[in-house]
């Protein structure tokens, strides 16, 4: 399973578009990027995934590379309560021999929206 | 459609105890997993459970052991609890990888354990 890394932490303006980087240059062709995220001490939420293609929805928005080596979640409007852990996780779309799709979680970035 | 129910939400151990932490998913999901959480920390993978009758190993599966009951419940079981093993215990489910349709994890609400 790929690894990825992330900034550990970020601000970002009340009302500002956030842009939470990862990197994940050992992806593999059938890995899909996932973005959760934590607040508080709550479960993690998921928020969005994809492939290759960019993907948006009513939460966010996120970018893939073309090389799709990294990949960019956007808020396009923070607010307070945005303020969380996020986390870029990657995780195989085929299951298969030696593949199961766990999800492996990194440290991910907190991200502080401030007024 | 309650989701992922953990049981219970909180519990204090004495160090050498033993206990169950139950989990159950109302969403025919066929992988199921334990997360352990210490203090501003990421989710570290105890074990996990691609479809019903497997469980793997994940990165921190000493202290623990599990079972997958039926589709529905996925246990941990810690047999002799330690000081070490404090943590918050999150329950997950998803499809399998390669279902059709959503294809996002699921959490509950966490397990807070104290071992003293």
């Amino acid at each position: 399973d790929a690894k990825t890394t992330q900034p550990t932490s970020m601000d970002c303006a009340e009302g500002r578009a956030a842009n939470l980087p990862c990197n994940h240059s050992t992806i593999s062709g059938n890995e899909y990027v996932y973005w959760y995220r934590q607040i508080h001490s709550q479960g993690p939420q998921y928020i969005i995934h994809g492939l290759k293609n960019n993907e948006t929805n009513e939460m966010a928005s996120l970018i893939i590379t073309e090389d799709r080596k990294s990949s960019t979640l956007i808020l396009p409007h923070a607010t307070l309560r945005d303020t969380a852990v996020y986390y870029c996780i990657v995780r195989v779309g085929v299951h298969g021999s030696g593949n199961t799709g766990k999800l492996i979680f990194g440290q991910g970035t907190t991200l502080q929206v401030k007024p | 459609n309650a989701g992922v129910t953990q049981t219970p939400k909180f519990q204090v151990l004495k160090t050498g105890q033993s206990m169950t932490l139950q989990c159950a998913q109302d969403m025919n999901h066929n992988s199921m997993y334990w997360y352990r959480q210490d203090p501003g920390m990421g989710l570290r993978l105890i074990y996990y459970s691609a479809s019903e009758g497997t469980t793997d190993k994940g990165e921190v599966p000493n202290g623990y052991n599990v079972s997958r009951l039926n589709k529905r419940e996925f246990s941990l079981r810690l047999e002799s609890a330690a000081p070490s093993q404090t943590s918050v215990y999150f329950c997950a489910s998803t499809p399998r990888a390669g279902s059709p349709g959503p294809a996002e994890a699921f959490f509950g609400q966490g397990t807070r354990l104290t071992v003293v």
